[in-house]
This record gives C-alpha cells, structure tokens and sequence, in this order.
C-alpha cells in the first residue's frame, strides 16, 4: 500500500526553525517528485515546495523562497522541509503529497500541524 | 503574482448538476496547465479526483468529470449526493515545476 507520513510539526516562536519528515512506503521513492502542501486553520490549500525524484531541482512558492529548504534522503525513502526564520503566518497543517501522473498529488498524508506563536 | 480563481461556494440539490470552474486571472486556462481537481472534508487529507483535465483518479465514481469549459477548467457533479458535500480544489501546473491552487469551493448539497 502507497502511504506517506508527515512528522516534525509543533509548537515554536516566532524567528525559530523546524523541520518536517515525509516518510514515504509502499512504492519506489526514488521514481517520484514530491511536493510539500500547506492549510492555514480555516483556509485553502497552498502548494509551498516540490523536489524532483533524485533532488536535483527544487521548487518554492514566493512565501517559501529564501527560507524554507527541500531535501529528500532516497536512502531513507524520506523527504524534508526545513523552515527557518518562521512566521506567525507559517501556522498550518503541512502535507506531504506523492507526485503522479499528470502533474497531480495522487497520494497525501494526513499532515502534522506546525503553529508559530509567541 | 498568479492568481487561480474558483466561486468560494455553490449549492446543488441531491440529484442535480453543479459545476465548479478554475479560472486564471491572466490567461486563459487549457490542457497545458494540466487542471487536477481535489476533494476535501473538514479534518481530512485532500484526495484526487480528477488529474490532466479530464482523466479520473482510480475509485472516483463517474458522476464526477473535468474538461475545458471556454477559459476555464471545470468540474462537474452530475447527480449529486449527500456526501458530496465538501471543498474542492483545483490545482494548475504553471511550469518549471511550478503549481498554483485555486482558493477552494465549498459545495453544499440541499
């Protein structure tokens, strides 16, 4: 079964960093781009950050660029996003999604929720 | 700055047609943007239903179907039901590697 798992969410101020783990199983890693997606409380979907299957490009929303960084470990069928400098407006539930067919997200975690707060 | 635009809400009565349009405010939307369409109930990861304008992700009832309607992509519920009541979303692939979501539709069934 295709899953992928978000972890690393929490509670941090404002200015401080955080990274987020995307565990991936159920399919070959290294054959898919992945892309990080993020919900404000209450708010719609925004696409934040996608890598390409060996990590060679990497792609950011305006709101990412300059301080979010994307990685993935194809050894450890994981990919990353670390958040620096973040903002009370970072606060939301960030998903992971598989890149498939066609330029969609075919398979999503259930996310892990990240609040900035001071 | 890109902007995708959806109507925030719509209702349709069980049984019923409703469409859902994905509109670019720059341009007009075609094949080229690869239109994807999501669904989404409150506390719940998103789940594809429609990707590359028209083809339907696997398990998603019939009843749901994308195409180009004038400038715009779109997705149509033909005879809706109840548990169709959700947020949909649409998703265009601007390019180099690039994705845009529209703001979101809240369909209401009654």
């Amino acid at each position: 079964e295709v899953q992928v798992l978000e972890s690393g969410g929490g509670l941090v101020q404002p200015g401080e960093s955080l990274r987020l783990s995307c565990g991936a199983s159920g399919f070959s890693f290294s054959d898919y781009a992945m892309t990080w997606v993020r919900q404000a409380p209450g708010k719609g979907l925004e696409w934040v950050s996608s890598i390409s299957p060996y990590g060679t490009s990497t792609y950011y929303a305006d709101s990412a660029k300059g301080r979010f960084t994307i990685s993935r470990d194809n050894f450890k069928n994981t990919m990353y996003l670390q958040m620096n400098s973040l903002r009370v407006e970072d606060t939301a539930i960030y998903f992971c999604a598989k890149d498939g067919k066609g330029y969609q997200f075919d398979q999503w975690g259930q996310g892990t929720l990240v609040t900035v707060s001071s | 700055q890109t902007v995708v635009t959806q109507e925030p809400s719509l209702s349709v009565s069980p049984g019923g047609t409703v469409t859902i349009t994905c509109g670019l405010t720059s341009a007009s939307v075609s094949t080229a943007y690869y239109p994807s369409w999501y669904q989404q109930t409150p506390g719940q990861a998103p789940r594809t239903l429609i990707y590359d304008t028209r083809t339907r992700s696997s398990g998603v009832p019939h009843r749901f179907s994308g195409s180009i309607l004038g400038d715009k992509a779109a997705l149509t519920i033909t005879g809706a039901q109840a548990d169709d009541e959700s947020d949909y979303y649409c998703v265009l692939y601007l390019n180099s590697g690039i994705s845009v979501f529209g703001g979101g539709t809240k369909l209401t069934v009654l």
